[in-house]
């Protein structure tokens, strides 16, 4: 079946402009999370969907990163005034999210491909 | 913050045989879950442990856990090429998964 997608796969934008990111979940998954991964190092969350809801942001840099998620099923991740330093590998999970066997993180999470996103 | 530490952070050995990392954390979780990622993209799941058990298996893999030390380990039996990737382990507390640093793993043919 289909897996978790992201477009674009990669991104090359100048300082100051905003961009999108978009991932496609798994259907029927609920929860969706959004992670950075700068060269070399391990994941940072940013954020964690269920359903449409963002119960948790804690893991948003600043006010320029935002996201939303719509019909349960697609989000987008998007930063303003892009700088330097958000130049990083953005990756997307999906999980069954949760239920019986607890919370989201009860679940394995399956990974998009993840967007390179360069700022120059 | 990262909540798993990874030990080594890089671990090279000769193909067929056994690779063992190590995961430290600080919290209480429900489980712990690990993660191989290959070429800094997608990561896939390998295997999760919750926190009432303390061994579990899934073909070449063993993964232990000790909450008393808060501590986990994956070992990986009879490597191959293959199996050169980034390891992560992940610790789960109600909705959020926290990754550690990651073990760069490199199988030498």
């Amino acid at each position: 079946g289909a897996g978790v997608s992201q477009s674009p796969s990669n991104k090359v934008t100048e300082k100051g402009k905003d961009v999108e990111l978009r991932c496609d979940p798994i259907s029927g998954h609920t929860a969706l999370y959004w992670y950075r991964q700068s060269l070399g190092q391990g994941l940072e969350f940013l954020i964690y969907f269920q359903g449409n809801s963002a119960p948790d942001k804690s893991g948003l840099p600043s006010d320029r990163f935002s996201a939303e998620r719509t019909g349960g099923s697609v989000s987008t991740l998007t930063i303003q005034r892009t700088q330097q330093e958000d130049s990083a590998v953005y990756l997307c999970a999906s999980s069954l999210g949760g239920g019986p066997r607890g919370g989201a993180s009860s679940y394995e999470q399956y990974f998009g491909p993840g967007t390179r996103l360069t700022v120059t | 913050s990262q909540q798993g530490e990874e030990d080594p952070q890089a671990l090279s050995i000769q193909e067929g045989e056994n690779a063992t990392m190590n995961c430290s954390y600080k919290t209480s979780i429900n489980n712990l879950q690990w993660y191989r990622q290959n070429s800094g993209r997608g990561l896939v799941h390998l295997i999760l442990i919750r926190s009432n058990e303390r061994e579990k298996h899934s073909g070449r893999l063993r993964v232990t856990l000790d909450t008393s030390k808060k501590s986990s380990s994956l070992l990986i039996t009879a490597s191959r090429a293959a199996d050169t990737a980034s390891y992560f382990c992940a610790t789960g507390w109600n909705e959020k998964l926290t990754f550690g640093t990651g073990t760069r793993l490199t199988i030498i043919p």
